[in-house]
């Protein structure tokens, strides 16, 4: 079955940059698309974009344009996700999510990854 | 602030039927599919229904959802202590050509 697994948690200063990654596997990694949603503490889901694993083309969330960046190595059926110019604001939980297309649900979702943005 | 709108909780007896509501707009809701997740504590979203009425693999039928206009709404029947979670709808929004969330109803089994 699929199973997405992702790197651990990081700290970083504001200011920095942090690259989360998404690890695929149980299904043709390049036959679906990857959405990246955040969750700061207590508080609701945020999508972040979505990458086609296929071609590498994205979308990115009107809020998040020019700081966010999603690639992606077939090679090893991995997606990343880099958001840049960090704030405390961006301290949250990252997941990586895979949906058929880009309008589709997500199912199945990574266990998370906790970013911490504090100097 | 939310794009789309649900209760900040509820709560039920072991047994009982609860609703959850989500509104939106015609950009959303009013023109694609909602998505229900289902999140336990702790853990990462779960896919519980999709394209506004279909179960996911796995998920009793104690679970169903509607949709109507710019309204959707979750139905709990038969409620377990389990079944105490953050819910969320989701709905791809054609203006903003991303995806938006409600922020979430705590679901709390007395």
């Amino acid at each position: 079955q699929a199973q997405l697994v992702q790197s651990g948690a990081e700290v970083k200063k504001p200011g920095a940059s942090v690259k989360v990654s998404c690890k695929a596997s149980g299904y043709t990694f390049t036959a679906y698309f990857m959405h990246w949603v955040r969750q700061a503490p207590g508080q609701g889901l945020e999508w972040i974009g979505v990458i086609n694993p296929s071609g590498g083309s994205t979308t990115y969330a009107q809020n998040l344009r020019g700081r966010v960046t999603m690639t992606r190595d077939t090679s090893t059926s991995t997606v990343y996700m880099e958001l840049s110019s960090l704030r405390s604001e961006d301290t949250a939980v990252y997941y990586c999510a895979r949906a058929l297309t880009p309008t589709a649900w997500f199912d199945p979702w990574g266990q998370g990854t906790l970013v911490i943005v504090s100097s | 602030q939310s794009v789309l709108t649900q209760p900040s909780s509820t709560s039920g007896t072991p047994g009982q039927r609860v609703t959850i509501s989500c509104s939106g707009s015609s950009s959303n809701i009013g023109s694609n599919p909602v998505n229900w997740y289902q999140q336990l504590p702790g853990t990462a979203p779960k896919l519980l229904i999709y394209s506004s009425n279909q179960r996911s693999s796995g998920v009793p039928d104690r679970f169903s959802g509607s949709k109507s206009g710019t309204s959707a709404s979750l139905a709990i029947s038969g409620l377990q202590f389990e079944d105490e979670a953050d819910y969320y709808c989701a709905a791809w929004d054609g203006s903003l050509s991303g995806w938006v969330f409600g922020g979430g109803t705590k679901l709390t089994v007395l």
